[in-house]
């Protein structure tokens, strides 16, 4: 079965660092372009990230410089460092893949809850 | 970075009306990169429509898309009870960064 599984949310206080990851399953992570999306209570979809299958990465403006996209093919899991985390990085964190661009990205991950909060 | 603006932010239909959501860009976006999502309450994100007329797998016909440049449109032809939701289209193209826009809810009348 084609799937992905977030995991790593949780309560952080603001400054801190957190470490998201997104096991993948029925198909290759390295092969794939790979993206970030959060969700922010209540408020729509906002793009994160995303690393191409060559392995460039891009960010939003939002996290540049703060948080790094990364994969680890021995393990085909996808993952989202998170630094210098503010209260407004509180978000529901989904991963999800394309095969190619054009084909859109079709499977999605059910999210991981980041709540940065003194 | 480009801007998506989707109308109307409400749609209040009934089942078995035809919704028609549209998605304005500030610049130019390649059809190739266009995608519609729809989003259920506390539910991930699912791919509806790629290449901006697409159907991706599994989403019946009476979900279509279309436009190019600049002016966008997902239609619904008859709503059933499990199209009301919130849409967002979203550009993906060959210069991140990427955008979403704001979403539109398609509620019951």
């Amino acid at each position: 079965e084609v799937q992905l599984v977030e995991s790593g949310g949780g309560l952080i206080q603001p400054g801190g660092s957190l470490r998201l990851s997104c096991a993948a399953s029925g198909f290759i992570v390295s092969s794939s372009y790979m993206t970030w999306a959060r969700q922010a209570p209540g408020k729509g979809l906002e793009w994160v990230s995303v690393i191409y299958s060559a392995g460039t990465p891009y960010y939003a403006d939002s996290v540049m410089g703060r948080f790094t996209i990364s994969r680890d093919n021995s393990k085909n899991t996808l993952y989202l460092q998170m630094n210098s985390l503010r209260v407004e990085d509180t978000a529901v964190y989904y991963c999800a893949r394309a095969s190619w661009l054009g084909n859109g990205f079709d499977i999605w991950g059910q999210g991981t809850m980041v709540t940065v909060s003194s | 970075e480009i801007v998506l603006t989707q109308s109307p932010g409400t749609l209040s239909l009934s089942p078995g009306e035809r919704a028609t959501l549209s998605c304005r860009a500030s610049q130019i976006v390649s059809s190739s990169y266009l995608a519609w999502y729809q989003q259920n309450p506390g539910q991930a994100p699912r791919l509806l429509i790629y290449g901006a007329s697409s159907r991706a797998t599994g989403i019946p016909d009476r979900f279509s898309g279309s436009g190019s440049g600049t002016d966008f449109t997902l239609t619904i032809s008859r709503l059933e009870p499990e199209d009301f939701a919130v849409y967002y289209c979203q550009q993906y193209g060959s210069s991140p960064p990427w955008t979403f826009g704001q979403g539109t809810k398609v509620e019951i009348k």
